[in-house]
């Protein structure tokens, strides 16, 4: 089955703990991204990657950082995190070899910081 | 600059039609998408247009004007199922990169 798996789905930690959002596709796509979604603002992209060690910013990438060593994974890494951040996470990905090829995306990770 | 414009929120009955709007503006247009998104659930695709005209997909319609910067859902035959937000997304192409922005989303209330 073509998925796109996150994980954890929910989290609660502390200011300035580290934590690594994982993120894994099974479909071969060339793309990924992680966006966050809050109320009122929508969904807004952080970072993304059109393919192995090519990552770069999206519309709000302070505080995080995401690296693309294989295909398939896209983590999301919060250095040190800030209530800030709490927020819904999506991860997705697309092949960029088919017109019309949409987005697929995770199951979204809810992640609270206090 | 990049901006997509859609309605808040909007009510409407069930066995009913509805019209979501959506107005972008983008300087490398490469396909406007639209997703049903539940609370608290991933959005799920729904439907794609690139080139201008309806695209007509069971109860779901999406139309697309380029020159225009306009696009709409149609959702006919409402049911109770379809409360969630419909987000607009249009792909732009710059640079030699894909990205996606989303609007951010209309809420659809069906009432009994």
């Amino acid at each position: 089955e073509a998925q796109v798996t996150q994980n954890p789905r929910y989290l609660i930690t502390v200011t300035g703990k580290k934590l690594t959002v994982t993120c894994s596709q099974n479909m071969n796509h060339e793309y990924m991204s992680w966006y966050r979604q809050d109320p009122g603002l929508g969904l807004r992209q952080i970072y993304y990657s059109m393919n192995v060690e090519v990552t770069d910013k999206g519309d709000v990438p302070e505080g995080y950082k995401v690296s693309r060593k294989e295909k398939r994974n896209f983590p999301l890494i919060l250095e040190s995190p800030s209530p800030n951040q709490t927020s819904l996470y999506f991860c997705a990905s697309s092949s960029q070899r088919q017109a019309g090829n949409t987005i697929y995306f995770g199951e979204g990770s809810w992640l609270t910081v206090v | 600059g990049q901006n997509i414009d859609q309605p808040t929120e909007m009510t409407a009955t069930e066995g009913a039609i509805v019209q979501i709007n959506c107005t972008y503006q983008t300087s490398g247009f490469n396909g406007l998408f639209w997703y049903q998104q539940h609370a608290g659930e991933a959005p799920t695709f729904l439907s794609y247009n690139v080139l201008d005209g309806l695209e007509e997909k069971g109860r779901f319609s999406s139309f697309l004007s380029r020159s225009k910067g306009y696009s709409y859902l149609l959702l006919k035959e409402l049911q109770m199922k379809d409360s969630a937000s419909y987000l607009c997304a249009v792909r732009d192409r710059a640079s030699g990169t894909y990205k996606y922005i989303f609007g951010t989303g209309t809420r659809l209330k069906v009432l009994a």
